[in-house]
């Protein structure tokens, strides 16, 4: 199976700082990887799909990029509300593996 | 709008059953891949089991394999995840998660509120 891997595992950065936060595939999935945003104590919502595909209703302050096995999310500039948990995740076929996250908060 | 209402979760002893239920609303149930996923509170995200949208084909995490059972009911609109020898490791929030678009593959879009499962003796 394919394993996903997320770096780093947590960062604390100032507002208006920019952010990446990488995830890596195992094996090659194309595009086929998703973005999600959890908050605390709420369930995940969508961020971005086919790697840099913002979900609608998403602030374009969030990006992302890659293909392959390699992938980004970039926070352009860190907004207090963006305190969160961010997942990536496969979904290309099963099993549609998460990465372990990435925890982000505020300097 | 997309509602996803879990149900079943509960406390049973290792090697116990537990089945849960999802009632979808909102939507064009049948159309759409279903999953679920499970959350340790605190930890992270794991994928536990999906199901096309008219039920023929389901696929499960190797965690879970041979336990765990997905299904679906098109005419009630509603998704179960029967759990079968139940392992204190499985005690967690299970989310009900339908896909974005009609079609395999598809990332995760509207998630239920979820349903503790708790595994102990």
């Amino acid at each position: 199976d394919i394993q996903m891997t997320q770096s780093p595992s947590s960062l604390s950065a100032s507002v208006r700082d920019r952010v990446t936060i990488t995830c890596r595939a195992s094996q090659t999935i194309g595009n086929y990887l998703a973005w999600y945003q959890q908050k605390p104590g709420k369930v995940p919502t969508l961020l971005i799909y086919a790697a840099s595909t913002l979900q609608s209703g998403v602030p374009s302050r969030f990006g992302g990029s890659g293909s392959g096995t390699d992938f980004t999310l970039t926070i352009s500039s860190l907004q207090p509300e963006d305190v969160a948990t961010y997942y990536c995740q496969k979904y290309n076929s099963v099993p549609f593996t998460f990465g372990p996250g990435t925890k982000v908060d505020i300097k | 709008e997309v509602q996803l209402v879990e149900s079943g979760g509960g406390l049973v002893h290792p090697g116990g059953s537990l089945r849960l239920s999802c009632a979808a609303s909102g939507f064009t149930f049948s159309s759409y891949w279903m999953h679920w996923v499970r959350q340790v509170p605190g930890k992270g995200l794991v994928w536990v089991s999906s199901i096309n949208s008219d039920g023929s084909s389901t696929s499960n995490a190797d965690s879970v394999k041979g336990r765990f059972t997905i299904s679906r009911d098109n005419a009630k609109n509603t998704l179960y995840l029967q759990m079968n020898s139940l392992r204190v490791e499985d005690t967690a929030v299970y989310h009900c998660v339908k896909v974005t678009w009609v079609g395999g593959s598809a990332p995760l879009d509207d998630w239920g509120q979820g349903t503790l499962v708790t595994v102990s003796s």
